[in-house]
């Protein structure tokens, strides 16, 4: 059974650090991995989604990144800002098209 | 453009009360899904939906029921609440059940059962 993982829980940094967000799968048969951002009190935004035939998918400063023989993906966050501040969540797309989540890492942008 | 619409926002229930959480989007999505999220878990999908008059179970359906009449609303109703139902809710939509279509998802209910 996929199980998806994200360490640490809970990261600050300060703002213009760049930064990587570590997501890892226990089954690499994975059709694709997507990554959400969760602001308090509202939905999950989609940020970015690698499909399993791709290394890497770019949205202005956020790389994300799919290494599916090792079993992991990371979401690179360049030159942060205080308005990063959010819970980031990944996701594991299995064989009957259902996610697989991590609970989320907490990330702090201290101004 | 509303995009997924839930409601209510918050809701405090008794043991063994009834009620609906109402989901409504207007993409013309035929898939549209429950999740709850549980704090240190991830996402679980309660029950999802591939089209109007159409609907499955998903990892944890146990407590709930569901039905889609129109491609635009899918109610999560509790028939007995309990505790264990503490939760938030989401519901989210997509164009269709691909695995490369993007999901939207609604703002969320917060969910107490005492």
């Amino acid at each position: 059974k996929q199980e998806v993982t994200q360490i640490p829980a809970a990261l600050s940094v300060p703002e213009g650090e760049n930064l990587v967000l570590n997501c890892s799968f226990t089954d690499s048969a994975i059709y694709n991995l997507q990554w959400f951002r969760q602001d308090p009190g509202k939905g999950l935004t989609s940020l970015l989604l690698i499909q399993s035939s791709q290394r890497e998918q770019t949205s202005g400063r956020l790389n994300a990144s799919l290494d599916k023989s090792s079993g992991r993906s990371t979401l690179y966050i360049a030159a942060s800002q205080p308005g990063d501040s959010a819970t980031y969540l990944c996701a594991a797309a299995d064989s009957n098209y259902q996610l697989i989540w991590g609970a989320g890492t907490k990330l702090i942008i201290k101004p | 453009n509303a995009g997924v619409t839930q409601t209510p926002k918050f809701q405090v229930l008794k043991t063994g009360q009834s009620m609906t959480l109402q989901c409504a989007q207007d993409m013309n999505h035929e898939y549209m899904s429950w999740y709850r999220q549980d704090p240190g878990m991830g996402l679980r999908l309660i029950h999802y939906s591939v089209g109007a008059g159409i609907t499955d179970q998903g990892e944890v359906p146990n407590g709930y029921n569901v039905s889609r009449s129109t491609t635009e609303d899918f109610p999560l109703r509790l028939l007995s609440a309990a505790p264990s139902q503490t939760s938030v809710y989401f519901c989210a939509s997509s164009y269709a059940r691909g695995v490369n279509e993007k999901l939207f998802f609604g703002s969320g209910t917060q969910l107490s059962v005492l």
